[in-house]
């Protein structure tokens, strides 16, 4: 079980450029959930998704951020627009069916200068 | 969710037991108590959780005072590997659906 999978582990954009973040959750995991991370808010709950299907976007910017999950194997975050307020370590996590815990991810380092 | 509110920091020394205490006065009746911990560069890392009885696995025993407005995770013989943010938090609902916050949280030393 090699856990869940985050690509890029790095990435730099340049102010106004698009970021697409990549996210392989556990296999058989039916939720799968992004966060953002930075040292002054903590953790933030951007959306989940459930057997695929989008059940809450409470956390996201509404302008600029966008997530998918096209398929079970893989879920993308996409910032358009990025922002140097946007920089922060984005956080994947996938959990089992009424499981009790989140598997997370390394996470992607964004940094926008 | 009900706020929680932990210690800064705390130290060790290796094999030593260390109390991590949570206090969480306004928790509601059907709020879980969950700790997670992180190291640097990497995510969060589930602990264990509890409503109302003390529960143990295989890192660590959640004690849970019988007002439930407070807690302490036991972790015993610690380990270098244990040197962690260690982050207490509340949630509703245990299923898949409930997203986690959480701030700051405990730092943990470990020092051989």
């Amino acid at each position: 079980n090699a856990g869940v999978i985050q690509t890029p582990r790095h990435k730099v954009t340049g102010k106004g450029q698009e970021a697409t973040l990549w996210c392989e959750p556990i296999s058989g995991h039916s939720a799968v959930f992004w966060y953002r991370q930075t040292i002054v808010q903590g953790l933030e709950f951007l959306t989940y998704f459930r057997n695929q299907a989008p059940i809450d976007d409470s956390g996201m910017p509404k302008e600029r951020f966008s997530a998918q999950m096209p398929n079970q194997s893989h879920s993308t975050l996409k910032i358009q627009s990025t922002q140097p307020q946007d920089s922060a370590v984005y956080l994947c996590a996938s959990s089992p069916d009424w499981g009790w815990e989140q598997y997370f991810g390394p996470g992607t380092r964004l940094t926008v200068l | 969710d009900a706020k929680t509110t932990q210690p800064d920091s705390m130290e060790s020394t290796e094999g030593e037991t260390v109390h991590l205490p949570c206090s969480h006065a306004t928790i509601s009746g059907n709020e879980y108590i969950y700790w997670y911990r992180q190291v640097p560069l990497q995510g969060p890392e589930y602990v264990t959780h509890g409503l109302q009885q003390n529960t143990t696995n295989s890192m660590a025993f959640l004690a849970i005072a019988s007002d439930r407005k407070s807690s302490t995770l036991i972790l015993t013989h610690v380990s270098l590997r244990d040197a962690a943010v260690y982050h207490c938090i509340l949630r509703v609902d245990a299923g898949t659906g409930s997203k986690l916050s959480f701030g700051k949280g405990a730092k943990l030393t470990v020092s051989p």
